[in-house]
This record gives C-alpha cells, structure tokens and sequence, in this order.
C-alpha cells in the first residue's frame, strides 16, 4: 500500500530564515505530487504540483519554492520567510496517468509558525 | 473553467440530528467529484468519491453523497450525526488536463453539540 510522509510535523522559525519541508512517498512510482497552504480559518490554496523529476509547476508566485530531486521526494523551500508563510502545509500524491480521475491523497502536514 | 461552491462556512448540529453540506459545481469536462475530511491539525482524508454510475456513494461511517448532474451538486449527508463527526469537510472537483489537480471549495466546518 502507499504512505506518505511529512517532516517536520511543527515547526517555528523567525523572520527571514530558510525553510526546507519535505515529502515522500512509498509504495507507488511516478506520482503526481503538490503541495498546498492552509492559512488559519482558511480554505486550501494549491502552492505546486509536478508531473516529474525536475518538473515544477507554480500556482501562485511567491516566496516560496519546490523541487523534486527524486520520483518519490518533493521538497518546499524559501530562502527568506515571511510572517505571511506562517500556515499549515500539506504534501498530497497522486497515480501520475494523464487523464486518470484525479483522486489525491494527503500527508499529515507541517504546521510551520513564523515569528 | 472548474469550479466549486460550498455555501456554508460552518453548520452546527445537535448529535443524532440529520445534517446535510452543501456543495455545487462548475465543470466543463468530465465530473468526477470528491468530498474530503478533515480533523483538527491533521491532513485531509477521503471520505467518499463519484466517478461514473450510481449516482448515490457512500462512505464508511454513514456519509452519503449524491451526484445530481440538473442541478450541478453533490451535497454529503449523514442520517445522525456523532460528536466524533466534528471536522472540517471539503468538497472538490477535478479540473481539466493531465495534472489530475483537483479544485477545492472553502470548506464548511460541521460543528456536532451534545
């Protein structure tokens, strides 16, 4: 069966310093991969999504980056943070097959606090 | 263009009463529908999905939904509801293309009271 994972599970980092989250998946090959933000009280806002190794896809331009260096691993960085990246960051997978239905499923998150 | 629309932001219950989210959709390809969980600080979960056929699905734990193409909804229903219902619940769509992305409405909050 698939699992995913997301580490770390809480994390508090003052303003202007890196972030690096990251995300893998077991048990499935060439996923489709992305990650979301959930700002408190807020609904999901897809962040990006690849099809690939080394294939990104941003949503929303912002401070924050992605990478999939491996099939299985995708990661999310910033070089700055902002008080604004402070949220709840969700990584979700899905069967990498063009036109399949779409059914995602989702890490348990990493609530990032920025101060 | 996909789209969806959850009305309530928030519905409260008493346990055991019927309750019943409300979700309507916009899409211009093929409708394939999801309806996610949500607990407090955890990642979402399916609950249930329609993708072709009946047009009633059901979960698990009680929840049904139905896929009504007229009126473009797919509101989730539950016949009682228990305190341990208390989540957030999501409603989506899948949009177009080869990314399977999929396009989430805001959310309503089912509040279930003793």
């Amino acid at each position: 069966s698939q699992t995913i994972h997301q580490w770390p599970a809480t994390l508090v980092q003052p303003v202007g310093s890196p972030l690096s989250l990251e995300c893998t998946v077991e048990g499935t090959s060439n996923p489709n991969l992305y990650w979301y933000r959930q700002a408190a009280g807020r609904g999901l806002q897809l962040l990006f999504y690849s099809v690939g190794i080394g294939q990104i896809s941003s949503e929303v331009p912002q401070n924050l980056s992605a990478s999939r260096p491996q099939d299985r691993q995708f990661i999310l960085s910033s070089k700055k943070l902002l008080l604004s990246d402070s949220g709840f960051y969700l990584c979700a997978w899905s069967i990498g097959t063009s036109g399949g239905v779409g059914t995602q499923y989702f890490g348990p998150g990493t609530r990032l606090l920025v101060l | 263009a996909q789209s969806v629309t959850q009305l309530d932001s928030q519905v409260p219950v008493f346990e055991e009463a019927p309750v019943e989210l409300r979700c309507n959709y916009s899409s211009s390809v093929s409708v394939y529908l999801f309806w996610y969980v949500q607990y407090p600080n955890q990642g979402l979960q399916l609950l249930l999905k329609y993708l072709s056929g009946s047009t009633l699905v059901e979960s698990i734990n009680g929840f049904e939904a139905e896929f009504n193409k007229s009126q473009t909804s797919f509101h989730l229903r539950k016949p009682s509801v228990h305190i341990s219902d208390t989540a957030e619940y999501f409603c989506a769509v899948r949009g177009g293309g080869a990314t399977n992305k999929l396009i989430f409405g805001t959310g309503t909050l089912l509040a279930v009271q003793p």
